[in-house]
């Protein structure tokens, strides 16, 4: 019972933009979008979240449709050090599950 | 943000035994998650643990097998019971509070023999 769902890969070139799309058309009202990335071997890192309005901080911008049913996460300027699996989640408080995932490769 | 400190970082051990894996916040949170990773996959949630009441188990993970304890707010551990082969995979914990984003201790990667 995903609720999202995700391109399984993409690739960026280094300093390029990369977006990665996500789809969550049975969103509820209350349940916020939440971003998270896992470099190989570690575990995963809080990026960013919203719930209506888009949001920016100093690692990237969450862009969401006015309808809510789907968002983009936007780095700027892609490095070779954010290579990793993006995994875009909606939740309410207490609830955390993962779906696949992006596995996103930033070429030289 | 909180920050969580996991051990046993890594452990191999022998069929029928048991490890519990510890997670330390640096700060009171209200929810702790515990997943478990297995070689290229994605996460999946074991349980819920809230301090102060049983953990919400998922479907496919009981009590028996992995017992967990939230005696407090920063502090929760997850014992993986009469191990076999198959419970051979990285087991994460995660904290936070309300709506803010959660942090993930490193994981703990186990082998079973």
């Amino acid at each position: 019972d995903a609720k999202t769902t995700q391109p399984p890969s993409m690739d960026c070139a280094e300093g390029r933009a990369a977006n990665l799309p996500c789809n969550h058309s049975t969103i509820s009202g209350n349940e916020y979008v939440y971003w998270y990335r896992q470099i190989h071997s570690q575990g995963p890192q809080y990026i960013i979240h919203g719930l209506k309005n888009n949001e920016t901080n100093e690692m990237a911008s969450l862009i969401i449709t006015e309808d809510r049913k789907s968002s983009t996460l936007i780095l700027p300027h892609a490095t070779l050090r954010d290579t990793a699996v993006y995994y875009c989640i909606v939740r309410v408080v207490d609830d955390m599950r993962f779906g696949a995932g992006t596995r996103l490769t930033v070429k030289p | 943000s909180a920050v969580i400190s996991q051990k046993p970082s890594r452990d191999i051990c022998q069929r029928g035994t048991s490890l519990t894996i510890q997670c330390q916040v640096d700060s009171q949170v209200t929810m702790m998650f515990w997943y478990r990773q297995q070689p290229g996959q994605s996460l999946t949630l074991i349980a819920t643990a809230n301090q102060g009441s049983e953990a919400t188990y998922e479907s496919g993970f009981v009590i028996d097998k992995f017992p967990i304890s939230r005696p407090n707010l920063t502090f929760s551990t997850l014992t993986v019971s009469n191990m076999s082969p198959e419970d051979s995979s990285i087991y994460l914990c995660s904290a936070g509070q309300g709506n803010y984003g959660y942090t993930f201790g490193s994981g703990t990667r186990l082998t079973v023999v």
